[in-house]
């Protein structure tokens, strides 16, 4: 079955770094574009990136993450990444990764998540 | 900031119908871009209920039915119950260069 798991979450003070990753497993992950979509303690939901099934050739940010956050992927390995520098307060959420539903295209419908990733910036 | 407006909350009793809208605007619902619809549990991450304004993923009840029309999109529940207690969030794709996927604000959904 189709598993999402993301691990690298955790505490970091504010200008702070830290790297998310998403292990996939059950399906064909070099077929599909990724994102990562954040949820804000009881807040709502933030689309904030995108990588498309290939690797670098089709990447977009939020403008809330552009040039801080760096989305990459590794095929090989079926893993998704996300690298976050400069970290801000405003950081804090819930990381989650998502699979589009569409296969070799995006349609922006996430068709499965992972569990989720807490990061927390705080000093 | 979201760019789609869902209402704070809507509740119901078992077995009645309810609406949830999701109201965007000419560069998102009203440029013709589709409508995806989520079901958040507390605690769980979001569940894909409906993509492309209507489809259903497979296992997704035909209880929920979404449509589009103009600058809006709406969720319908029928035959509520009490395991539908969740947020649910619309979203779509945007032209505003500061954002590729726009969330609605979400919707508590309470069955009485």
């Amino acid at each position: 079955q189709v598993q999402l798991v993301e691990s690298g979450g955790g505490l970091v003070k504010p200008g702070g770094s830290l790297r998310l990753s998403c292990a996939a497993s059950g399906f064909a992950f070099s077929d599909y574009y990724m994102s990562w979509i954040r949820q804000a303690p009881g807040k709502g939901l933030e689309w904030i990136s995108l990588i498309s099934h290939s690797g670098p050739d089709t990447i977009y940010y939020a403008d809330s993450v552009k040039g801080r956050f760096t989305i990459s992927r590794d095929n090989a390995k079926n893993s998704l990444y996300l690298q976050m520098d400069s970290l801000r307060a405003e950081d804090t959420a819930v990381y989650y990764c998502a699979r589009d539903i569409g296969s070799v295209a995006t349609t922006g419908a996430y068709d499965y998540w992972g569990q989720g990733a807490l990061v927390t910036v705080s000093s | 900031q979201s760019v789609l407006t869902q209402p704070p909350s809507v509740s119901g009793a078992p077995g009645q119908r309810i609406t949830i809208s999701c109201t965007g605007s000419s560069s998102n619902i009203g440029a013709g871009y589709d409508v995806h619809w989520y079901q958040q549990l507390p605690g769980t991450a979001p569940k894909l209920l409906i993509y492309g304004n209507s489809n259903r993923p497979s296992g997704v009840p035909d209880r929920f039915s979404g449509s589009k029309s103009g600058t809006s999109a709406s969720l319908a529940i029928t035959g509520l119950q009490a395991e539908d207690e969740a947020d649910y969030y619309c979203q779509s794709y945007d032209s505003n260069l500061s954002v590729l996927y726009v969330f609605g604000t979400g919707t508590k959904v309470t069955v009485l």
